[in-house]
């Protein structure tokens, strides 16, 4: 069975901390791994698509890399704003749906 | 501007009614999807359309159902059969199934009274 487990399930950081977000995976042949984030009340929102193990791929302050056990979500110098749930998902290759991980809450203090 | 609308954004459910929320996308995409959100969970899947007339279960449909009679619509409806039906539905699509992102609406949040 597709399994997604994020760590830690909450993180606080002092704006400009820089941190990781990790997502640990299991699935029967890898189509792809997506990082989203959803702000409270509202939908998530993309972010990210890795599809082989050494990608990586940049947006602002945020990295996403993958292996072939998990990925990381690099967060550098982050700000108040970059505060929100980040979801994790995987999708295998005979498989439409994605299985998501439970989330990772973080919050950023100024 | 291209995206997914749902309604309503709350949605009361007296016990024993029938409720349905309401998913739109002017994105021309072709599949659809229904999602179950709750706290501490990760989101669980309930029905899914990879084209109009044609949905298969995810992996909590039951309680719940749903048709696919325009490419623009994917509404779903929450049955009384749906014992404990409170939580964030969110309603997504993508280009097809091929295309793995998936780009989600807003969200509705069903309550029982």
């Amino acid at each position: 069975e597709d399994q997604v487990t994020q760590s830690p399930e909450a993180l606080r950081l002092q704006e400009g901390e820089s941190s990781s977000l990790n997502c640990s995976y299991t699935v029967s042949g890898l189509r792809g791994l997506f990082w989203y984030r959803q702000d409270p009340g509202k939908g998530p929102e993309f972010l990210f698509t890795l599809y082989s193990a050494g990608e990586e791929k940049e947006k602002e302050r945020l990295k996403a890399t993958l292996t072939k056990k998990e990925s990381f979500l690099h967060i550098t110098a982050p700000k108040p704003e970059d505060s929100a749930t980040y979801l994790c998902a995987v999708q295998a290759w005979w498989g439409n749906k994605l299985v998501f991980g439970a989330g990772t809450i973080l919050r950023v203090k100024s | 501007d291209g995206g997914i609308t749902q309604s309503p954004k709350y949605l009361f459910r007296k016990e024993g009614q029938n409720v349905t929320l309401s998913c739109e996308q002017n994105l021309n995409h072709d599949a659809m999807y229904w999602y179950r959100q709750d706290p501490g969970q990760g989101l669980r899947l309930i029905y899914y359309s990879q084209i109009v007339n044609d949905f298969q279960k995810g992996d909590i449909a039951e309680g719940y159902s749903v048709s696919r009679e325009k490419k623009e619509s994917f509404p779903l409806t929450v049955t009384s059969a749906q014992k404990n039906p409170t939580a964030f539905y969110l309603c997504a699509s993508s280009i097809d199934r091929a295309q793995e992102t998936q780009y989600f609406g807003p969200g509705t949040r069903l309550l029982v009274l």
